[in-house]
């Protein structure tokens, strides 16, 4: 597709579950990032893949959260035993390599987390 | 220490009236600059984006901004708002750090326009 493609949309997950948030970049960018977005704030960095290899993890807020990219273009989020201070929008978004003249994140509709 | 200032969390305005949300950064050395809109449920389409050259930035529906280096500040302008332009506007950075292509965003200015 033309766009990055996340899914679900939506995700209501009792407290203690294990969630896989899905990120389908666009074809042919290299990199990828995860944000998280709480309620009434902007989105903050999770991390950071350049096609396959994990270069910035930094975000990550705690070893609940998990993320692979293995061949270089979808990309899962995992968190384990969720907790409600995780409940949030979860988006995703691809770029080409930052020298490209066109550089430009796009962004996916987003994963929007419930934990109840 | 925030690195990317939104000084205005709410800002209403009528249609017509022009447009100023402020943005400014921390970081020293040459910066990306963005900005970003976001409507309620949706994505995060892009307004417009300065890497350099002519720092006066025109992007899509109107909006431009303003690369002040001597300031720190990327704000962005319109010059009559529409009742469409009612969202959250996010202003982003990737700093000068080398092999970094992390978006910083700021907090976001949610914008209403009254019809």
């Amino acid at each position: 597709g033309a766009g990055v493609s996340q899914s679900p949309r939506y995700k209501v997950a009792k407290r203690g579950q294990d969630v896989a948030l899905r990120c389908d970049p666009i074809s042919g960018h290299v990199s990828l990032f995860w944000y998280q977005q709480a309620l009434g704030q902007g989105p903050e960095f999770l991390t950071y893949f350049q096609n396959e290899a994990q270069l910035d993890k930094s975000g990550l807020p705690s070893d609940r959260f998990f993320a692979e990219r293995p061949e270089g273009s979808v990309s899962t989020l995992k968190i384990q035993r969720t907790q409600q201070e995780d409940s949030a929008v979860y988006l995703c978004a691809s770029a080409p390599p930052l020298t490209a003249i066109d550089y430009g994140y796009t962004f996916g509709s987003g994963t929007r987390l419930t934990v109840v | 220490a925030q690195s990317v200032s939104q000084h205005n969390h709410h800002v209403i305005l009528s249609e017509a009236a022009s447009l100023e949300l402020g943005c400014n950064y921390s970081y020293g050395g040459t910066v990306n600059l963005f900005w970003y809109v976001q409507y309620p449920g949706q994505h995060l389409p892009l307004l417009l984006k300065y890497f350099s050259g002519d720092p006066l930035v025109k992007g899509i529906k109107g909006f431009e901004a303003e690369f002040i280096k001597s300031k720190f500040s990327f704000n962005l302008r319109k010059p009559s708002v529409q009742w469409s332009d009612t969202a959250e506007y996010f202003c982003a950075v990737i700093p000068p750090f080398f092999g970094n292509e992390k978006l910083t965003f700021g907090t976001g200015t949610r914008l209403t326009i009254i019809p």
